[in-house]
């Protein structure tokens, strides 16, 4: 696609609940990341991925997270049992590779537990 | 451990107005340094991308400027508009091997007043 694609832009769960983030990165883009945004903080990172393996999962909160990359393209973070302190927004960049050509982002998924 | 630094953290300043934002690096094994631009509620948007063997790049009224042996980028902005109130981002790829090379700064957040 033209873009990186996040679906969906926003999600109300309850807390308990399972949910799954989507992100659709710019085809033919090898590396891919995803990161966290609470209100009014600075990007944290969770976990990036090269084609579909993941070097470095460092940043995944606790094992309530987690993510897969299939066919070198999608990617789906999932967070088990919410809480409401995962509440935030959650983007996506991808890049043509890792040592390149700058990266783009999404638009994020706002998630919001209840 | 790497780490990137903006200051400052917020800045207000009349419309009109020249402005300069700052970022420092720590590892000088920088590759490249990206500038990003979000607006509340939204993701990021990619401003400038320069290499390190680029001294700068512009891109209309934006000219960003890197200095690897200071461990310095700026982001200048000239003829400041309300509309380029929003928070800037600074990000540095190098091969350290930690958050998959990339490091985000926490940004400065800009407000042009008309």
């Amino acid at each position: 696609g033209a873009g990186v694609s996040q679906s969906p832009s926003n999600k109300v769960t309850e807390k308990g609940k399972d949910v799954e983030l989507r992100c659709d990165p710019i085809s033919g883009h090898t590396a891919l990341y995803w990161y966290r945004q609470s209100l009014g903080q600075g990007l944290e990172f969770l976990i990036y991925f090269q084609g579909n393996s993941a070097p470095d999962k460092s940043g995944l909160p606790s094992d309530r997270f987690s993510a897969e990359r299939t066919g070198g393209s999608v990617s789906t973070l999932t967070i088990q049992r919410t809480q409401q302190e995962d509440s935030a927004v959650y983007l996506c960049a991808s890049s043509p590779g890792q040592w390149s050509y700058g990266y783009t982002f999404g638009s994020g998924t706002r998630l919001t537990v209840v | 451990k790497q780490e990137v630094t903006q200051i400052p953290a917020a800045l207000s300043v009349p419309e009109g107005e020249n402005l300069v934002l700052n970022c420092s690096f720590t590892d000088s094994a920088i590759y490249n340094l990206q500038w990003f631009r979000q607006d509340p509620g939204k993701g990021l948007t990619s401003l400038l991308l320069i290499q390190s063997s680029q001294r700068e790049q512009t891109s209309g009224r934006l000219n960003a400027s890197l200095d690897k042996s200071s461990g310095r980028s700026t982001l200048y902005i000239a003829a400041s508009q309300p509309g380029d109130s929003a928070t800037y981002l600074c990000a540095d790829f190098n091969y350290g091997g930690s958050q998959g090379n990339l490091i985000f700064g926490k940004g400065t957040k800009l407000s042009v007043k008309p």
